[in-house]
């Protein structure tokens, strides 16, 4: 199994500011994802890093707001651009090598105030 | 587009009850279906795993059933226990997708 870490794992933010999520794996891993979750709501998925090419975005998220980085296999950020207190929420990261092996980092808490 | 939702979306029971949490799917065309847990601020646990091809999985005293054809899956508790108090998400995996797809969640809290 995969062990995934983030940092920071909480942070304050003053609006207007911009956050970098950092994503490691203790192992190679084919796929990696970022999701979102708001207050009292499930996950929402971001997007899709892809390794040596652009994320996927899912429907109602741009790179813009959104950059993410996938240098290799077992690195990822996710990037909260030009925050408002609207992106308050705990940020994801995922990583699996097929649908039956899903591992779940433990979040980044982030207040934007 | 693939919809994951949950029923209840809260539920507060005595500690020793049998209980029920349902997840409901709109696209029948899954890969497999997956119940994690949730505590709060934390990140997610892996529960059970069930196959498209599956019926139903258990571990201990959790037993998760699968009925691909109606859009359902059913997670059932035995004798709940203070300790089993978190939020309860199912998600689909979409045959021909490389992603999960997650359910609107159940929070439990059981009683002690």
């Amino acid at each position: 199994s995969a062990v995934i870490s983030q940092k920071p794992s909480r942070d304050i933010c003053q609006r207007g500011t911009s956050l970098t999520i950092q994503c490691q794996v203790d192992s190679q891993v084919t796929m990696m994802f970022w999701y979102r979750q708001q207050p009292g709501q499930s996950l929402t998925l971001i997007a899709t890093a892809n390794q040596g090419s652009e994320a996927t975005y899912e429907s109602g998220f741009v790179i813009d707001k959104f950059p993410i980085s996938r240098p290799n296999l077992t690195f990822s950020t996710l990037t909260v651009s030009n925050m408002s207190p609207e992106d308050s929420s705990i940020y994801l990261c995922s990583a699996h090598d097929g649908p039956d092996t899903q591992y779940f980092g433990p979040g980044t808490r982030l207040t934007v105030l | 587009k693939q919809e994951v939702t949950q029923i209840p979306a809260a539920l507060s029971v005595p500690e020793g009850e049998n209980l029920v949490l349902n997840c409901s799917f709109t696209d029948s065309a899954i890969y497999n279906l997956q119940w994690f847990r949730q505590d709060p601020g934390k990140g997610l646990t892996s529960l059970l795993l069930i196959q498209s091809s599956q019926r139903e999985q258990t571990s201990g005293r959790l037993n998760a059933s699968l009925d691909k054809s109606s859009g359902r899956s059913t997670l059932y508790i035995a004798a709940s226990q203070p300790g089993d108090s978190a939020t309860y998400l199912c998600a689909v995996w979409g045959s021909g997708t490389y992603k999960y797809i997650f359910g609107t969640g159940t929070r439990l809290k059981v009683l002690a």
